[in-house]
Parts: structure tokens; sequence; C-alpha cells
């Protein structure tokens, strides 16, 4: 089985300051990870995804995340925060085969402060 | 790239009232879809799991006689919510595999 943890619910911090959302799995096989956003009243856009190639992945909008199987850990960051970065992030897992569901977690709002 | 359109994106009905959500894969297969809900200020919690011609698989709690999932095509999927009432309101959002996974756009559903 498969899940994830998100520290924090909440996270602030000032515009052009580094992002840091922190999720920690938890996986009996190799497991594929993700981040999404989300926007209000809306769906999810994947920023990047973990499919055990590179342990630094790149995503969209400046994001990265770097997967470290000693720590369990897929942290996301991104070097300078803008105030459209303002959303709610979900790090999810999967366990890679064909048919393997996709696991949230609770999710981290994201707040940029002027 | 790969898109999913999910219909409606938002509806209003009344209770008692049945709902059919629809997703369509627009430029691919899709070989599973899921369903999730997500109620307000919370994560997505995985309501089923549907490969195309079979039935779906339900995640525990959840009532599959009150959602009623079709997969009966490697296009399109539908979720039915029957006799709706007021604690079903949610948004829900599918997703689609078929070489990676590709989420929808979301339905609003709202039960007065």
């Amino acid at each position: 089985a498969q899940s994830v943890t998100q520290l924090g619910s909440h996270v602030s911090v000032s515009e052009g300051a580094l992002v840091l959302l922190r999720c920690n799995y938890s996986s009996s096989v190799p497991p594929y990870l993700f981040w999404y956003v989300q926007y209000p009243n809306q769906g999810l856009q994947l920023l990047l995804k973990y499919t055990s190639a590179a342990t630094l992945v790149k995503g969209i909008n400046g994001f990265e995340a770097e997967f470290k199987k000693s720590e369990t850990s897929f942290h996301l960051t991104k070097p300078s925060a803008h105030m459209s970065d303002a959303a709610e992030y979900f790090c999810a897992v999967s366990g890679g085969n064909r048919d393997d569901k996709i696991i949230f977690g609770k999710g981290t709002r994201l707040h940029i402060l002027p | 790239g790969a898109v999913v359109s999910q219909h409606p994106s938002w509806v209003i009905c009344k209770s008692g009232t049945s709902v059919k959500i629809e997703c369509r894969s627009l430029d691919f297969q899709a070989t599973t879809m899921f369903w999730y809900r997500q109620f307000p200020k919370q994560s997505l919690m995985l309501m089923a799991t549907s490969n195309e011609g079979s039935k779906a698989t339900y995640e525990q709690g959840v009532e599959k006689d009150k959602f009623l999932i079709n997969h009966a095509s490697l296009t399109l999927s539908t979720l039915t919510v029957t006799s709706a009432h007021p604690e079903d309101s949610s948004f829900y959002i599918c997703s689609a595999r078929g070489g990676g996974y590709t989420f929808g756009s979301g339905t609003r559903l709202t039960v007065v």
C-alpha cells in the first residue's frame, strides 16, 4: 500500500523567497511520485513526476523536487516565489503498475506574502 | 498533450434526483479511469477504479449503488450520483490512465 504525508497544511513565504513544501511517502513497491497544483474551483495541474529515472525532477513554473529514498521524501522547491504560486499543492504516490491508483496527500496551502 | 474532457463543470440538482458526470479522453485510450471526490478545503479521496468493459472497484466506504460508474468504451466513463442528497454535494474529478495520468477539470455538484 502507498501513502503520502504532507507536512504543514499551510505554508507562507514572502514573494521572492524560497518555497519548500514537504512530502514523505510510504510504499511497499518502488513508487511513482507526483506533485500537483490546484487553483480554487479548478482541476489539478501536474507540476512534475518521478518515475524511477533521475532523482532530481524539474517541473513546470520553476518547480523541482528531489527523490530521496533514504529519507522517503519528495520535497517540492522553487527558488523564488511569485504571487501567482499561491494555490493548493498536493503530493501523490502510485505503485507504478499499469492500473495503480494515485493516492493523494492532504494538501498544503501556499500563501505568498507581498 | 493528453486531454480529458469532464462535463458538466458544475451542476445544481434537487434532492432525490440523479446526476450524470461524463469524462472523455479526447486523444488517447483510457484503459483505466479513476474517480475522486473532494470536499471543500480537503484532499482528493479515491472513490473507485474502473477498467474498460469491467465492473468498477470501489474503495471502502463508497456506496456502489449510489455512485454508479460505467466505463463502456476506452474513451468514455461516467459517474452517476443516484438519489442525490445534500451531503453528496462535492467536487468530483476523474483521472484517466493511458500512458500517464490525466485529470479532468472537475464537476462541482450542489444538491439542494
